[in-house]
């Protein structure tokens, strides 16, 4: 019931083009979503994040949609550039005073130029 | 540099010696929070601190493995009697006491002969 499914494992995406990552969660206890995005070689940082009291959120390229019924969120990114290739992790927070971050797999985006 | 700092970021190690490992936190956080990437995979959580006291420890974090956080800054893991299943990135990341986000270090990659 922890645990937070992510699809695909990896995606390849043609520079200009909308790369979609989706992920499912179990536990309705989770009360904070964010995506983070890692480099090879590097820690995870955080690329934007959505709370369950709203269903979509925009940062520039970077949208998050959040289905609460479906207990589903997926990040969109939009006009996919060769500098977004990376591995992205959508994450959940567990909902008690730990605010620990579940993991999902991950998926590794590759835009071609 | 105002990040999360971890060092070694490399550590190669025969099977059955310790290794230790340090994390120097945002200095105006005062959660610490260690976790486990293997290849592939998502970060898992092992334990976290809240100042100087442990609060939670994953059931991933066997009798070999020791945290600490003495005066509520640094934090250094240590693993004891390696094993090859211990090779990992070991990442340490800080954050305020509320729901958001988490700061990752670079990460410290352990490789157990």
């Amino acid at each position: 019931q922890q645990q937070v499914k992510q699809s695909p494992q990896s995606l390849i995406v043609q520079k200009g083009g909308i790369s979609i990552i989706n992920c499912a969660y179990e536990n309705t206890a989770f009360d904070y979503f964010p995506w983070y995005q890692q480099f090879p070689g590097k820690g995870p940082a955080l690329l934007i994040a959505i709370r369950p009291d709203v269903s979509e959120k925009k940062e520039g390229r970077f949208t998050i949609s959040f289905n609460k019924s479906a207990k589903q969120f997926s990040l969109h990114i939009m006009d996919s550039q060769p500098g977004d290739s990376a591995t992205y992790f959508c994450a959940a927070s567990v909902g008690d005073s730990s605010y620990k971050l579940i993991f999902g797999s991950g998926t590794r985006l590759l835009v071609r130029p | 540099d105002t990040g999360v700092s971890q060092d070694p970021r490399h550590k190669i190690t025969k099977r059955g010696q310790n290794v230790t490992f340090r994390c120097d936190p945002i200095s105006e956080h005062n959660r610490l929070y260690w976790y486990r990437q293997t290849l592939g995979q998502g970060p898992e959580f092992l334990t976290y601190f809240q100042n100087e006291a442990q609060l939670e420890k994953s059931r991933l974090l066997s009798d070999r493995f020791s945290a600490e956080r003495p005066k509520g800054s640094f934090s250094t893991l240590e693993i004891q009697r390696t094993e090859q299943g211990d090779s990992a990135m070991y990442l340490c990341a800080s954050s305020f006491p509320s729901p958001g986000e988490l700061f990752f270090g670079e990460g410290s990659r352990l490789t157990v002969l």
